[in-house]
Protein backbone atom coordinates (compact mmCIF):
# COMPACT_ATOMS: atom_id res chain seq x y z
CA UNK A 1 0.00 0.00 0.00
CA UNK A 2 1.82 3.62 -0.94
CA UNK A 3 1.31 6.80 0.65
CA UNK A 4 0.90 8.18 -2.25
CA UNK A 5 -2.43 7.18 -4.49
CA UNK A 6 -2.05 6.79 -8.26
CA UNK A 7 -4.51 5.32 -10.66
CA UNK A 8 -3.09 1.87 -11.83
CA UNK A 9 -3.60 2.84 -15.51
CA UNK A 10 -4.68 5.85 -18.22
CA UNK A 11 -4.60 5.83 -22.08
CA UNK A 12 -5.38 8.02 -24.47
CA UNK A 13 -4.93 8.32 -28.60
CA UNK A 14 -1.83 9.89 -30.40
CA UNK A 15 -1.81 13.72 -30.22
CA UNK A 16 -4.45 13.74 -27.50
CA UNK A 17 -3.67 15.09 -23.65
CA UNK A 18 -3.93 13.08 -20.43
CA UNK A 19 -3.34 13.52 -17.09
CA UNK A 20 -2.45 11.40 -13.79
CA UNK A 21 -3.21 12.15 -10.88
CA UNK A 22 -1.00 11.75 -7.55
CA UNK A 23 -2.91 12.40 -3.73
CA UNK A 24 -1.47 12.54 -0.35
CA UNK A 25 -1.81 14.07 2.69
CA UNK A 26 -0.45 17.12 4.59
CA UNK A 27 2.56 15.60 6.03
CA UNK A 28 3.93 14.72 2.10
CA UNK A 29 2.84 17.00 -0.82
CA UNK A 30 0.56 18.90 1.42
CA UNK A 31 3.65 20.02 2.69
CA UNK A 32 6.79 18.84 0.31
CA UNK A 33 7.43 19.67 -3.36
CA UNK A 34 6.33 16.83 -5.72
CA UNK A 35 8.49 15.40 -8.52
CA UNK A 36 7.22 12.93 -11.24
CA UNK A 37 9.13 10.18 -12.92
CA UNK A 38 9.23 8.32 -16.35
CA UNK A 39 9.56 5.09 -16.60
CA UNK A 40 10.24 3.00 -19.84
CA UNK A 41 9.89 -0.86 -20.11
CA UNK A 42 13.72 -2.38 -19.06
CA UNK A 43 14.91 0.94 -17.83
CA UNK A 44 15.97 2.78 -15.03
CA UNK A 45 13.68 6.03 -13.89
CA UNK A 46 14.27 9.57 -15.09
CA UNK A 47 12.84 12.93 -13.37
CA UNK A 48 10.80 14.54 -15.42
CA UNK A 49 9.18 16.76 -13.01
CA UNK A 50 10.52 18.84 -9.94
CA UNK A 51 9.07 21.11 -7.71
CA UNK A 52 5.99 20.75 -8.31
CA UNK A 53 6.09 21.90 -12.08
CA UNK A 54 9.79 22.57 -12.85
CA UNK A 55 11.09 20.57 -16.01
CA UNK A 56 14.73 19.95 -16.41
CA UNK A 57 15.99 21.36 -19.25
CA UNK A 58 16.30 17.95 -21.42
CA UNK A 59 12.31 17.46 -20.62
CA UNK A 60 10.02 18.79 -23.70
CA UNK A 61 7.32 21.50 -22.75
CA UNK A 62 4.76 18.15 -23.49
CA UNK A 63 5.23 17.66 -20.01
CA UNK A 64 3.73 19.81 -16.92
CA UNK A 65 3.13 19.30 -13.30
CA UNK A 66 0.54 20.87 -10.94
CA UNK A 67 -0.03 21.21 -7.47
CA UNK A 68 -3.40 22.00 -4.95
CA UNK A 69 -3.64 21.31 -1.60
CA UNK A 70 -3.04 18.13 -0.70
CA UNK A 71 -2.29 16.77 -4.73
CA UNK A 72 -0.45 16.89 -7.26
CA UNK A 73 -1.16 15.98 -11.25
CA UNK A 74 0.94 15.26 -14.17
CA UNK A 75 -0.16 16.33 -17.79
CA UNK A 76 1.24 15.10 -21.14
CA UNK A 77 -0.06 16.71 -23.96
CA UNK A 78 0.71 15.53 -27.86
CA UNK A 79 1.13 11.90 -26.51
CA UNK A 80 3.34 9.99 -29.09
CA UNK A 81 3.70 6.04 -29.09
CA UNK A 82 6.98 6.53 -26.88
CA UNK A 83 4.74 8.54 -23.53
CA UNK A 84 4.37 4.64 -22.89
CA UNK A 85 5.97 3.78 -19.61
CA UNK A 86 5.00 4.25 -16.01
CA UNK A 87 5.11 7.31 -14.21
CA UNK A 88 5.36 7.97 -10.44
CA UNK A 89 4.96 10.63 -8.12
CA UNK A 90 7.28 10.87 -5.33
CA UNK A 91 8.14 13.15 -2.33
CA UNK A 92 8.92 13.36 1.02
CA UNK A 93 7.10 12.78 4.09
CA UNK A 94 7.85 14.68 7.11
CA UNK A 95 6.02 12.65 9.68
CA UNK A 96 7.75 9.27 8.85
CA UNK A 97 11.11 11.40 7.89
CA UNK A 98 11.25 9.20 4.63
CA UNK A 99 10.77 9.83 0.53
CA UNK A 100 7.34 7.87 -0.35
CA UNK A 101 6.27 7.37 -3.63
CA UNK A 102 2.53 6.26 -5.26
CA UNK A 103 2.11 3.23 -6.63
CA UNK A 104 2.99 4.02 -10.42
CA UNK A 105 0.22 4.51 -13.30
CA UNK A 106 1.17 2.97 -16.61
CA UNK A 107 0.41 5.11 -19.70
CA UNK A 108 -0.87 3.24 -22.86
CA UNK A 109 -1.26 5.64 -25.83
CA UNK A 110 -3.82 3.70 -28.11
CA UNK B 1 27.46 14.53 -17.70
CA UNK B 2 26.35 12.67 -14.22
CA UNK B 3 26.79 8.90 -14.08
CA UNK B 4 25.75 6.56 -11.44
CA UNK B 5 27.18 2.80 -11.75
CA UNK B 6 25.90 0.19 -9.14
CA UNK B 7 27.43 -2.68 -8.35
CA UNK B 8 27.50 -5.93 -5.81
CA UNK B 9 23.85 -7.20 -7.00
CA UNK B 10 24.33 -11.26 -6.13
CA UNK B 11 22.34 -14.35 -4.69
CA UNK B 12 21.95 -14.00 -1.50
CA UNK B 13 20.35 -16.60 1.44
CA UNK B 14 17.89 -15.39 3.33
CA UNK B 15 19.50 -14.27 6.48
CA UNK B 16 22.50 -13.38 4.29
CA UNK B 17 24.45 -10.15 3.99
CA UNK B 18 25.30 -7.76 0.95
CA UNK B 19 26.96 -4.18 0.16
CA UNK B 20 25.85 -2.62 -2.89
CA UNK B 21 27.92 0.38 -4.00
CA UNK B 22 27.38 3.37 -6.38
CA UNK B 23 30.44 5.15 -8.13
CA UNK B 24 29.39 8.23 -9.06
CA UNK B 25 31.13 11.17 -11.68
CA UNK B 26 30.34 14.10 -13.72
CA UNK B 27 29.43 16.04 -10.61
CA UNK B 28 30.66 17.73 -7.15
CA UNK B 29 29.42 14.42 -5.46
CA UNK B 30 30.23 15.54 -1.76
CA UNK B 31 27.72 18.62 -2.08
CA UNK B 32 24.47 16.38 -2.91
CA UNK B 33 22.65 14.11 -0.98
CA UNK B 34 22.23 10.38 -2.25
CA UNK B 35 19.33 8.10 -2.24
CA UNK B 36 18.78 4.09 -2.78
CA UNK B 37 15.56 3.62 -4.51
CA UNK B 38 14.94 -0.28 -5.00
CA UNK B 39 12.13 -1.80 -7.56
CA UNK B 40 10.41 -5.46 -6.87
CA UNK B 41 9.84 -7.25 -9.88
CA UNK B 42 7.30 -6.15 -11.29
CA UNK B 43 5.97 -3.58 -8.65
CA UNK B 44 6.82 0.07 -8.07
CA UNK B 45 9.03 2.05 -6.97
CA UNK B 46 10.26 2.13 -3.22
CA UNK B 47 12.36 4.36 -1.14
CA UNK B 48 15.21 2.84 0.79
CA UNK B 49 17.38 5.51 2.32
CA UNK B 50 19.26 8.40 2.03
CA UNK B 51 22.68 9.75 2.96
CA UNK B 52 23.07 13.68 3.53
CA UNK B 53 25.87 15.55 1.41
CA UNK B 54 28.62 15.62 4.59
CA UNK B 55 27.03 12.07 5.98
CA UNK B 56 25.90 12.99 9.00
CA UNK B 57 22.11 13.11 8.58
CA UNK B 58 20.81 8.97 7.34
CA UNK B 59 16.74 8.27 6.82
CA UNK B 60 15.90 4.84 6.36
CA UNK B 61 12.24 3.11 5.43
CA UNK B 62 10.80 1.34 8.14
CA UNK B 63 11.23 -2.00 6.08
CA UNK B 64 14.84 -1.51 6.00
CA UNK B 65 15.60 0.17 9.06
CA UNK B 66 17.84 -1.79 11.66
CA UNK B 67 19.41 -4.01 8.59
CA UNK B 68 20.51 -1.52 6.10
CA UNK B 69 23.14 0.83 6.33
CA UNK B 70 23.75 3.63 4.06
CA UNK B 71 27.21 5.28 4.38
CA UNK B 72 29.55 7.19 1.27
CA UNK B 73 33.02 7.79 1.06
CA UNK B 74 33.24 11.37 -0.23
CA UNK B 75 37.44 10.67 -1.74
CA UNK B 76 36.16 7.94 -3.60
CA UNK B 77 32.91 9.29 -4.97
CA UNK B 78 31.15 6.51 -3.83
CA UNK B 79 27.66 5.93 -1.48
CA UNK B 80 26.96 2.35 -0.43
CA UNK B 81 24.27 0.32 0.95
CA UNK B 82 24.91 -2.34 3.29
CA UNK B 83 22.50 -5.15 3.56
CA UNK B 84 21.94 -7.89 6.44
CA UNK B 85 19.41 -9.86 7.97
CA UNK B 86 18.03 -10.17 4.04
CA UNK B 87 14.99 -11.29 3.68
CA UNK B 88 13.03 -12.87 0.36
CA UNK B 89 10.93 -9.54 -0.07
CA UNK B 90 14.47 -7.72 -0.36
CA UNK B 91 14.40 -9.21 -3.94
CA UNK B 92 14.52 -6.32 -6.15
CA UNK B 93 17.05 -4.22 -8.67
CA UNK B 94 18.43 -1.29 -6.19
CA UNK B 95 19.29 1.89 -8.10
CA UNK B 96 21.01 4.77 -6.34
CA UNK B 97 20.06 8.24 -7.39
CA UNK B 98 21.42 11.79 -7.28
CA UNK B 99 19.50 14.28 -4.68
CA UNK B 100 19.55 17.61 -3.82
CA UNK B 101 22.22 19.89 -2.76
CA UNK B 102 22.57 19.72 1.07
CA UNK B 103 19.00 18.32 2.07
CA UNK B 104 18.29 14.86 1.91
CA UNK B 105 14.49 15.16 0.63
CA UNK B 106 13.81 14.51 -2.93
CA UNK B 107 13.81 15.18 -5.98
CA UNK B 108 16.16 12.18 -7.43
CA UNK B 109 17.32 14.30 -10.70
CA UNK B 110 19.62 11.48 -12.20
CA UNK B 111 19.46 7.51 -11.62
CA UNK B 112 21.91 4.57 -12.23
CA UNK B 113 20.76 1.55 -14.16
CA UNK B 114 20.53 -0.06 -11.01
CA UNK B 115 21.90 -3.64 -9.74
CA UNK B 116 19.84 -6.92 -8.67
CA UNK B 117 19.67 -8.40 -5.69
CA UNK B 118 17.79 -11.87 -5.37
CA UNK B 119 17.28 -13.38 -1.70
CA UNK B 120 16.75 -16.97 -1.95
CA UNK B 121 17.50 -20.24 -0.66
Amino acid sequence: QSVLTQPPSVSAAPGQKVTISCSGSSSNIGNNYVSWYQQLPGTAPKLLIYEDDQRPSRIPDRFSGSKAGTSATLGITGLQTGDEADYYCGTWDSSLSAGVFGGGTKLTVL
Amino acid sequence: QVQLVESGGAVVQPGGSLRLSCAASGFTFSSFAMHWVRQAPGEGLEWVAVISYDGNNKYYADAVKGRFTISRDNSKNTVYVQMSSLKSEDTAIYYCARGRIAVTHPPFSFWGQGTLVTVSS
